[in-house]
C-alpha cells in the first residue's frame, strides 16, 4: 500500500539550480497538491490539479511550476532555485478536491545555499 | 474570515485531562471541513471531512462538531495519551484548500 510518493526524499541545491519534485499516488485520485511548510507559517498550496488535464496556483505558486503528467504523477519543478525555497515539500493527493481527506507524502527536504 | 484560523496554537495537558480546540472558516461557500493529525517527522493523516451543519464525527477518543452557520468546528479529545501529542490541523476546500497554522498539542505523562 504505497499511497503518495515522493522522490527524491531529501535535496541541497545551488542558488539557481534547477530540480524537479517527483510525486506519484496510486490511489486512483483525480486531485493532486504541492504544498510547502516552513517554521511558522504552516502547510501553503504551492499549486494543486483538480484533475488530469487542469493545473490552477495556489498561494505561493511564484518561482514554480508543475506538469500533471497523467492521473498518478504531479511534478513539481524549481527553474532557478532560491535560498527563499528551502522548505519541506509535500505532495498530496484526494478523490476530488473537497468532500474526501487528503493523503500526504512522506515529503521532500530541500535546501537551497 | 477570510483563512483558516485555529485556536489555541499550543496546548500542554496531563495525561487523563480532556482538551478541545477551535478551527474558524469562511461559512460563506463552504464544501468541506477536514481535520488533519500530524506527528513530528511524519506527514499528516486525515481525521475526519465533515460536510453538513451540525456535522459530529468519532473516532476512539476523538471527535469533532461542525457548525457551517457560524463557520468553526471543535475538535475534542477525551483523556488524553502521550501518544495523541501532535499539531492538529484543519483545512477548508475547495479550490486552493487554506490549511489553519494547527495546535500543537504535548500532553506529559
Amino acid at each position: 500500500n504505497a499511497g503518495v510518493t515522493q522522490t527524491p526524499k531529501f535535496q541541497v541545491l545551488k542558488t539557481g539550480q534547477s530540480m524537479t519534485l517527483q510525486c506519484a499516488q496510486d490511489m486512483n485520485h483525480n486531485s493532486m497538491y504541492w504544498y510547502r511548510q516552513d517554521p511558522g507559517m504552516g502547510l501553503r498550496l504551492i499549486y494543486y490539479s483538480a484533475s488530469e488535464g487542469t493545473t490552477d496556483k495556489g498561494e505561493v505558486p511564484n518561482g514554480y511550476n508543475v506538469s500533471r503528467l497523467n492521473k498518478r504523477e504531479f511534478s513539481l519543478r524549481l527553474e532557478s532555485a532560491a535560498p527563499s525555497q528551502t522548505s519541506v515539500y509535500f505532495c498530496a493527493s484526494s478523490l476530488t478536491v473537497s468532500g474526501y481527506g487528503y493523503t500526504f507524502g512522506s515529503g521532500t527536504r530541500l535546501t537551497v545555499v | 474570515i477570510l483563512n483558516v484560523e485555529q485556536s489555541p496554537q499550543s496546548l500542554h495537558v496531563q495525561e487523563g485531562d480532556s482538551t478541545n480546540f477551535t478551527c474558524s472558516f469562511p461559512s460563506s461557500n463552504f464544501y468541506a471541513l477536514h481535520w488533519y493529525r500530524w506527528e513530528t517527522a511524519k506527514s499528516p493523516e486525515a481525521l475526519f471531512v465533515m460536510t453538513l451543519n451540525g456535522d459530529e464525527k468519532k473516532k476512539g477518543r476523538i471527535s469533532a462538531t461542525l457548525n457551517t452557520k457560524e463557520g468553526y468546528s471543535y475538535l475534542y479529545i477525551k483523556g488524553s495519551q502521550p501518544e495523541d501529542s501532535a499539531t492538529y490541523l484543519c483545512a477548508s476546500p475547495p479550490g486552493d484548500m487554506r490549511f489553519g497554522a494547527g495546535t500543537r498539542l504535548t500532553v506529559k505523562p
